[in-house]
């Protein structure tokens, strides 16, 4: 079974550019998240979805932040402008009932 | 706001050392406790989900408990190799949310 993937997996951008992120999960999971982990913190959950509908996006800056999920299967994560307390690791998961699947993450460098 | 709690925040043990961290979370509104083990550059993989009081996992020389009506978790690791070297994360959840995520414990293992 193929897992989460992810890209790109290096981003370096500076302040005030815009950056997208790519996710796919696992074929058959309905439920996506995508995770904010700064440096130090554990990972921080920036929005959910149940198939193509945003389920908790209350910890989403919604001002530089935007993601979406069309048909239900692949996701991106756009920011724009981008700050420097962006820098962080982005990653994506997939659940199936209790278990969430990870994938490898997005590194991003704002300088 | 709930918060989950790691300690410690970091760990150097000698190879074939026995180590253990502890997590702590809400005891309210309980619906699962995750382990995750993540190397650097990888995706987080998932050691053991816990849904009941009293559970105890184990895979190979790896153990977790639970103890839901204190709100704590431990895992146990025994005879550390350098391939333990990770991260390791602990997550909560409700029922229908997303993972909280404590900070997490660097484990560093010398041969």
């Amino acid at each position: 079974e193929a897992g989460v993937a992810q890209s790109p997996r290096y981003k370096i951008i500076e302040k005030r550019q815009s950056v997208a992120f790519w996710c796919n999960p696992i074929s058959g999971h309905a439920t996506l998240y995508w995770y904010q982990q700064i440096l130090g913190q554990g990972p921080k959950l920036l929005i959910q979805f149940q198939n193509n509908g945003v389920v908790d996006d209350s910890q989403l800056p919604k001002d530089r932040f935007s993601a979406e999920r069309l048909k239900g299967v692949d996701s991106t994560l756009k920011i724009q402008p981008a700050k420097l307390e962006d820098s962080a690791v982005y990653l994506c998961a997939s659940s199936s009932g209790y278990h969430q699947f990870f994938g490898p993450g997005t590194r991003l460098t704002v300088l | 706001i709930l918060n989950v709690e790691q300690s410690p925040q970091s760990l150097h043990v000698q190879e074939g050392d026995s180590t253990n961290f502890t997590c702590s979370f809400p005891s309210s509104n309980f619906y699962a406790l995750h382990w995750y083990r993540w190397e650097t550059a990888k995706s987080p993989e998932a050691l053991f989900v816990m849904t009941l009081n009293g559970d105890e996992k184990k895979k190979g020389r790896i153990s977790a408990t639970l103890n839901t009506k204190e709100g704590y978790s431990y895992l146990y690791i025994k005879g550390s190799q350098p391939e333990d070297s990770a991260t390791y994360l602990c997550a909560f959840s409700q029922a229908g949310t997303a993972l909280i995520f404590g900070k997490g414990t660097t484990l560093s293992v010398s041969s």
